[in-house]
């Protein structure tokens, strides 16, 4: 099956640091992927969709000024947390989507997530 | 605004027992409808998923059904073992669209 990389799988950073969490899908090319931020005991929540060479697609109420996604190849899309404040600690998990599989529109493969901690 | 919930945040079953895990949606324009397991610190994997035009459907171990009626989901898991223990969400996805929205997630133990 498909296999999407993050990393750092974890990374513990002082307030006020920007910190860089990188996605890739490792046997497929990703035109759309994901970031979702998940607190402890609770759901996925969609942050953005990134599709490759465009802006990005925030959700409502994420600060996309704060949350930085950059989708510069078909494999590689990057979130950048400016600024970090312990209210940002969570763990952030991508995912990945190609059209281009027959019949797999809407399936997406996930990341094994990145625990960031602010301090 | 439009969520899909789930109906029981924790659920407790013995070994070789079969697990149900329910599940509710808003989104009547939802067409396509995932299951997955999130073990802790991990990301969540797939598990079974089924389109609108069906109301059942198998995996290994594992059945679907969807009632597009009451917009309700249910994942059955047949024989649960102990590595069955993990969270279990139902996910959402809008027609047309590649977004997927996920549930609240239900706990499953399973006790050997």
């Amino acid at each position: 099956g498909a296999v999407v990389s993050q990393h750092p799988s974890w990374v513990i950073c002082k307030s006020g640091t920007s910190v860089k969490i990188e996605c890739r899908s490792l046997d497929f090319q990703a035109t759309t992927m994901f970031w979702y931020r998940q607190f402890p005991k609770q759901s996925l929540m969609l942050m953005a969709t990134s599709n490759e060479g465009s802006k990005a697609t925030y959700e409502q109420g994420v600060e996309k000024d704060k949350f930085l996604i950059n989708h510069a190849s078909l494999t590689l899309s990057t979130l950048t947390v400016t600024s970090a404040h312990p209210e940002d600690s969570s763990f952030y998990i991508c995912s990945a989507s190609s059209p281009s599989w027959e019949g797999t529109a809407g399936e997406q493969f996930f990341g094994p997530g990145t625990r960031l901690t602010v301090l | 605004g439009e969520s899909v919930g789930l109906h029981l945040p924790t659920l407790s079953v013995q070994e070789g027992d079969n697990s149900i895990i329910n599940c509710a949606y808003s989104n009547s324009a939802s067409d396509y409808f995932i299951w997955y397991k999130q073990e802790s610190g991990k990301g969540p994997q797939f598990i079974i998923d089924i389109r609108s035009n069906m109301d059942k459907r198998q995996g290994q171990r594992v059945t679907v059904l969807l009632n597009k009626t009451v917009k309700h989901l249910s994942l059955q898991i047949a024989a649960t073992q102990p590595g069955d223990s993990a969270v279990y969400f139902c996910a959402e996805n809008k027609a047309g669209g590649f977004k997927t929205i996920f549930g609240a997630g239900t706990r499953l133990f399973v006790k050997a």
